[in-house]
């Protein structure tokens, strides 16, 4: 069964750091990982969608990584912004789409 | 990106009622779609997977004679509360996707049961 780990759980950084997310999974015969971000109370927004075939995916100030024999994906954000604050969800696609239980970041101004 | 368009994006409802949720893929045939909850301040939690034409596949614990899931086509899933409760409040999302394609999301549903 496939299992999406994130750590940290919750993060605050000041302003202009750059920062790493981190995800794992267990199963790595997956189709693809997916970053999203989760503002309160509101939908899933796409950020990075990473094909089993590839190693990482850009946009902008964001940066994703994927090791699938690791089982591993990092999200990485240069120079944090207040607006960067929300839950970072991670997913892998196999059979069915599967969610870690996020990263809340909070980006100090 | 595709779009896909998930209706209400809030319902308050009476406890014993039941809601229906759609979700619907614009410009795309869906021929999977997944349903998922979210509680207050926890992850997305996968409640069951649905192939067009076919009976959806429920995740351990979720109890399927009450989210009723249909996909009869390949743009339209609904996902049915039947007599719901103030526990059934909860964000609910929906995902579709095609045949190697990624999955795009719904904006979401909050379901307030009163």
């Amino acid at each position: 069964k496939q299992e999406v780990t994130q750590i940290p759980a919750a993060l605050s950084v000041p302003e202009g750091e750059n920062l790493v997310l981190n995800c794992s999974f267990t199963d790595s015969a997956i189709y693809n990982l997916q970053w999203f971000r989760q503002d309160p109370g509101k939908g899933l927004t796409s950020l990075l969608l990473i094909q089993s075939s590839q190693r990482e995916q850009t946009s902008g100030r964001l940066n994703a990584s994927l090791d699938k024999s690791s089982g591993r994906s990092t999200l990485y954000i240069a120079a944090s912004q207040p607006g960067d604050s929300a839950t970072y969800l991670c997913a892998v696609l196999d059979d069915k789409i599967i969610f870690g239980k996020g990263t809340r970041l909070h980006i100090l101004p | 990106g595709a779009v896909v368009s998930q209706h209400p994006s809030w319902v308050i409802c009476k406890s014993g009622t039941s809601v229906k949720i759609e979700c619907r893929s614009l410009d795309f045939q869906a021929t999977t779609m997944f349903w998922y909850r979210q509680f207050p301040k926890q992850s997305l939690m996968l409640m069951a997977t649905s192939n067009e034409g076919s009976k959806a596949t429920y995740e351990q614990g979720v109890e399927k004679d009450k989210f009723l899931i249909n996909h009869a086509s390949l743009t339209l899933s609904t996902l049915t509360v039947t007599s719901a409760h103030p526990e059934d409040s909860s964000f609910y999302i929906c995902s579709a996707k095609a045949v190697a394609t990624e999955a795009f999301f719904g904006q979401g549903t909050r379901l307030t049961v009163v």
